[in-house]
């Protein structure tokens, strides 16, 4: 298994661009989530999706849409980049209903944004 | 809203010696998990270690342990006999297991973390 994979691992994005960051699991995992990593703030949660097709708001959604078209994927797009949006984003995975004693969420590698 | 607090932003231990994490949080809720997360300069996340708040017998793996205190709504993660390998930002977090959309939200809230230095 590959786990959770994230792409890219680097970008530099002009205010205004917009841009998707690509997450995928191979677990058959149902719950998938973004969060947002900066200084002194640990990691944030911005939106998390229960199984395909159903997404929710996190604590810091504004500015980031997201959509669950496969168990797989959960993509997320940044509309229109601002310099606040500098961070490192973690995409993150969990819950196999074949296994549903397991709480642990697998974390991608994560991908260092920075907008200038 | 459950809130999750580390006081410490950084700490520094003798290797070989022993040291302890501190974390509170905040939460009306009677059933949740906790974790201790770890993050070394290579930026991934690696769990340390997990506590149902249902079990009042304290999680141990290997060299880490944890004292859980739920009426005091504390958790601090020990690490005995630090090894060089252990020097990284470490990371509490709670779950909460409420139900939504049919089954658990499965939310991650984090503390802002703690960066442990082990000094050989």
């Amino acid at each position: 298994n590959a786990g959770v994979t994230q792409t890219p691992k680097f970008q530099v994005l002009k205010t205004g661009q917009s841009m998707t960051l690509q997450c995928a699991q191979d677990m058959n995992h149902e719950y998938m989530s973004w969060y947002r990593q900066d200084p002194g703030m640990g990691l944030r949660l911005i939106h998390y999706s229960v199984g395909a097709g159903i997404t929710d708001q996190g604590e810091v959604p504004n500015g980031y849409n997201v959509s669950r078209s496969t168990t797989e994927d959960f993509p997320l797009r940044l509309l229109s980049a601002a310099p606040s949006q500098t961070s490192v984003y973690f995409c993150a995975s969990s819950y196999n209903p074949r296994d549903p004693l397991t709480h642990e969420q697998y974390f991608g590698p994560g991908t260092r944004l920075t907008v200038t | 809203a459950q809130t999750v607090t580390q006081s410490q932003p950084e700490m520094s231990v003798q290797e070989a010696e022993t040291v302890t994490l501190s974390c509170t949080y905040d939460t009306s809720e009677s059933d949740y998990y906790l974790f201790w997360y770890k993050q070394p300069p290579s930026r991934q996340m690696i769990l340390v270690i997990r506590q149902e708040a249902y079990k009042q017998q304290n999680a141990t793996e290997n060299r880490f342990s944890v004292n859980f205190q739920k009426a005091a709504k504390s958790f601090s993660l020990k690490i005995s006999d630090s090894q060089l390998g252990d020097a990284a930002m470490y990371f509490c977090a709670y779950r909460t297991q409420r139900q939504r959309f049919g089954g658990a939200t499965n939310k991650l809230i984090f503390g802002t973390g703690t960066l442990l230095a082990v000094q050989p």
